[in-house]
């Protein structure tokens, strides 16, 4: 089955201590990004990466780092998670960055920094 | 800069009745528009979308029309079920940031009652 899985789907930590959310696709996709949302505010696209070793920044990637080591994966780390990065976060994939491709989303991870 | 502006929720409508929810955008170029759907719980879909001025995308009874002359791209469907319940949220990709960065409006909750 074609998907993008996110793990883990639920978590709690506290401030500084550095965490990794995972996300993978079976879809041969060279387009992936990760995203939050947040109430009242939608989603906000944090980092997104064109193909392996090509990532670039979005429009909220302050205290988060990615890399893509392999095409079908594309952590989300965050160095030293602060309560204001409590969130919902989606990875999502695409064939490739076009304007016409269909983004294909992960189930979510809710964090919650304490 | 890139923006996109939905109408605030929710919306309650009975079973049967029309829906329209409002999107309009601000963009430096022509943009590729999307509507996604949330259903309670899950990742988001894509529903539909439109590349160019004039596009109608549809999907599932739901339409959308490209209007590069209003910058919108309204939802509506003729005949709601309780099943499309669920949030929608519209995004759009500038091909002048290569079409690799996505924006997306706050999202509009849609409840269907029977």
């Amino acid at each position: 089955e074609a998907q993008v899985t996110q793990n883990p789907r639920y978590l709690i930590t506290v401030t500084g201590k550095k965490l990794t959310v995972t996300c993978s696709q079976n879809m041969n996709h060279e387009y992936m990004s990760w995203y939050r949302q947040d109430p009242g505010l939608g989603l906000r696209q944090i980092y997104y990466s064109m193909n392996v070793e090509v990532t670039d920044k979005g429009d909220v990637p302050e205290g988060y780092k990615v890399s893509r080591k392999e095409k079908r994966n594309f952590p989300l780390i965050l160095e030293s998670p602060s309560p204001n990065q409590t969130s919902l976060y989606f990875c999502a994939s695409s064939h490739s960055g076009s304007g016409s491709d269909t983004q294909y989303f992960g189930p979510g991870t809710r964090l919650t920094v304490l | 800069g890139n923006s996109v502006t939905q109408m605030e929720g929710p919306v309650t409508l009975s079973e049967e009745a029309f829906l329209t929810i409002n999107c309009t955008y601000t963009a430096t170029g022509y943009p590729s528009l999307f509507w996604y759907v949330q259903y309670p719980g899950e990742g988001l879909q894509l529903l539909l979308k439109a590349t160019k001025a004039d596009d109608k995308g549809s999907n599932k009874g739901f339409e959308a029309t490209y209007r590069k002359e209003t910058t919108s791209f309204h939802l509506e469907k003729g005949s709601v079920q309780v099943s499309d319940s669920a949030v929608y949220f519209c995004a759009l990709s500038d091909p002048g940031e290569g079409f690799n960065k996505f924006y997306f409006g706050s999202g509009t909750k849609l409840n269907v009652k029977p």
